[in-house]
């Protein structure tokens, strides 16, 4: 039962570089979330989506792109890297938005941008 | 600004006593609320929530307990072990943009001392 799978662990960029990091969940939940952590602070929405096909903008969107072509992935593209993204970055999933058991999170990718 | 705010960033107990974490929040339409507990180099894992209709949730040596009118929830563990020295989240679900969201506060590091 893996969960929410996330790769890769970490990931050095130089600045001006792209990547994709990549996120599939093996629960057949609906809903899917892009998060991501500096030191010190909370998780902070980027993106999410609510089926196949369809994503919205969270708190942080700048920078990132999505797209969710099947239930199971749901990757968040850097195009432009820069110094402040930087950060930790988690993926999420949950049946439905207003699950009251929280979301299932993966173990997240730690990108350094230099 | 902070919807969520956990004031204590660090929090020391002996194991066998009482651990509270302390977290306040400002929208007054947010209608969940839930704790999540991160080791680190993991995603953060589900452990608690409560409704905004009730007063107190109990799960084993987890409690949530929520005053509506002050804002202000707290999570007790009794009897504190060294296993739950970890980094607690506390969060806060709302309705945004068509979409049930959770709002998180910047964490709560926990350390039992054996």
């Amino acid at each position: 039962n893996a969960g929410v799978t996330q790769t890769p662990k970490f990931r050095i960029l130089k600045i001006g570089q792209s990547m994709t990091l990549q996120c599939t969940q093996d629960m057949n939940h609906n809903y899917m979330y892009w998060y991501r952590q500096d030191p010190g602070m909370g998780l902070k929405l980027i993106y999410y989506s609510v089926g196949a096909g369809i994503t919205d903008k969270g708190e942080v969107p700048n920078g990132y792109n999505v797209s969710r072509s099947t239930t199971e992935d749901f990757p968040l593209r850097l195009e432009l890297a820069a110094p402040s993204q930087t950060s930790v970055y988690f993926c999420a999933s949950s049946p439905g938005g207003d699950s009251n058991y929280g979301y299932t999170f993966g173990s997240g990718t730690r990108l350094t941008v230099v | 600004d902070q919807q969520v705010k956990q004031n204590s960033p660090s929090l020391s107990v002996q194991e066998g006593r009482i651990s509270i974490l302390n977290c306040d929040y400002t929208n007054s339409m947010f209608d969940y609320f839930l704790w999540y507990k991160k080791y680190p180099a993991e995603g953060p894992t589900f452990l608690i929530s409560i409704s905004s209709i009730k007063d107190k949730n109990e799960d084993g040596r987890f409690t949530v307990f929520l005053n509506k009118s002050a804002k202000h929830l707290s999570l007790h563990i009794v009897p504190s072990q060294p296993g739950d020295s970890a980094v607690y989240f506390c969060a806060a679900r709302g309705l945004g943009a068509g979409s049930y969201q959770l709002t998180f506060g910047k964490g709560t590091k926990l350390s039992v001392i054996p």
